[in-house]
C-alpha cells in the first residue's frame, strides 16, 4: 500500500517551454505533498510544501513563480516548471507522508528526469 | 550547519563484511530518522525508520539511534554487491518536512 505514481518518468523540453510533472496517490489520500530536485551527485534538496486546497510553502532559494505546485484534489499534486532553462534539468521527486505526518514514514515517486535543450 | 550531515564516501566494503554507515543531525530535525537506499537513476527506496533510543533491526540491517548525541547509523550485515547504492539518512521536523544528508555512495567489492 501507499504507493505515488509519478508521471513522466522522463521529459525533454525545449528552453523556455512548460513542464508539468503529476504525482498521484493510488491507495491513500495524500493531503501533503513533498517535492524535491536532486542533481548529479547531490541529495536531495526540498523545494516546496504543496497541502490539499491551500498555497504551496517554498523552502529559501526557490521561485515559486517559476515552480508552480498545484494540490487541487486528496490524490493529485502537480509541479509545472514554467519557462525552463537547462539549469533546470534535474531529477525531481515527489514524496507523501503515509499517516500521521510521517511518523509511518514516507512514500516516494518514481521520480521524472527533466532535460531541457 | 547542515541539518542531516553524513559522509559523502566512497565506502569500500568487501563482499560478507559489516557496512558502517553514521549520520548525524540537528535540534531542528528531531521526530523520525530514515535510512534509504537509491540506486543510480532511480528514487529511493526506504530501508529503516527508526525512532527511539536504542537498536532496531531487519535482517540484515541494524539501526541504532541516539538522541543524546544527535547520531543515528546504519549497519549492513554480509554485505552483498546488490547493497553497493548511495545510502541517504534523512529526518522529518515537526512540521513533517525529511530532510536528506548528502548521502554515502557504499561499494560492495567481490
Amino acid at each position: 500500500g501507499a504507493v505515488v505514481s509519478q508521471h513522466p518518468s522522463w521529459v525533454i523540453c525545449k528552453s523556455g517551454t512548460s513542464v508539468k510533472i503529476e504525482c498521484r496517490s493510488l491507495d491513500f489520500q495524500a493531503t501533503t505533498m513533498f517535492w524535491y530536485r536532486q542533481f548529479p551527485k547531490q541529495s536531495l534538496m526540498l523545494m516546496a510544501t504543496s497541502n490539499e486546497g491551500s498555497k504551496a510553502t517554498y523552502e529559501q532559494g526557490v521561485e515559486k513563480d517559476k515552480f508552480l505546485i498545484n494540490h487541487a484534489s486528496l490524490t493529485l499534486s502537480t509541479l509545472t516548471v514554467t519557462s525552463a532553462h537547462p539549469e533546470d534539468s534535474s531529477f525531481y521527486i515527489c514524496s507523501a507522508p503515509r499517516a500521521g505526518g510521517g511518523s509511518y514514514g514516507y512514500t516516494f515517486g518514481s521520480g521524472t528526469r527533466l532535460t531541457v535543450v | 550547519q547542515k541539518e542531516v550531515e553524513q559522509n559523502s564516501g566512497p565506502l569500500s566494503v568487501p563482499e560478507g563484511a559489516i557496512a558502517s554507515l553514521n549520520c548525524t543531525y540537528s535540534d531542528r530535525v528531531s521526530q523520525s530518522f530514515f535510512w534509504y537506499r537509491q540506486y543510480s537513476g532511480k528514487s529511493p527506496e526506504l530501508i529503516m525508520s527508526i525512532y527511539s533510543n536504542g537498536d532496531k533491526e531487519d535482517g540484515r540491517f541494524t539501526a541504532q539511534l541516539n538522541k543524546a548525541s544527535q547520531y543515528v547509523s546504519l549497519l549492513i550485515r554480509d554485505s552483498q554487491p546488490s547493497d553497493s547504492a548511495t545510502y541517504l539518512c534523512a529526518a522529518s521536523d515537526s512540521w513533517g518536512k525529511l530532510q536528506f544528508g548528502a548521502g554515502t555512495q557504499v561499494v560492495v567489492t567481490p
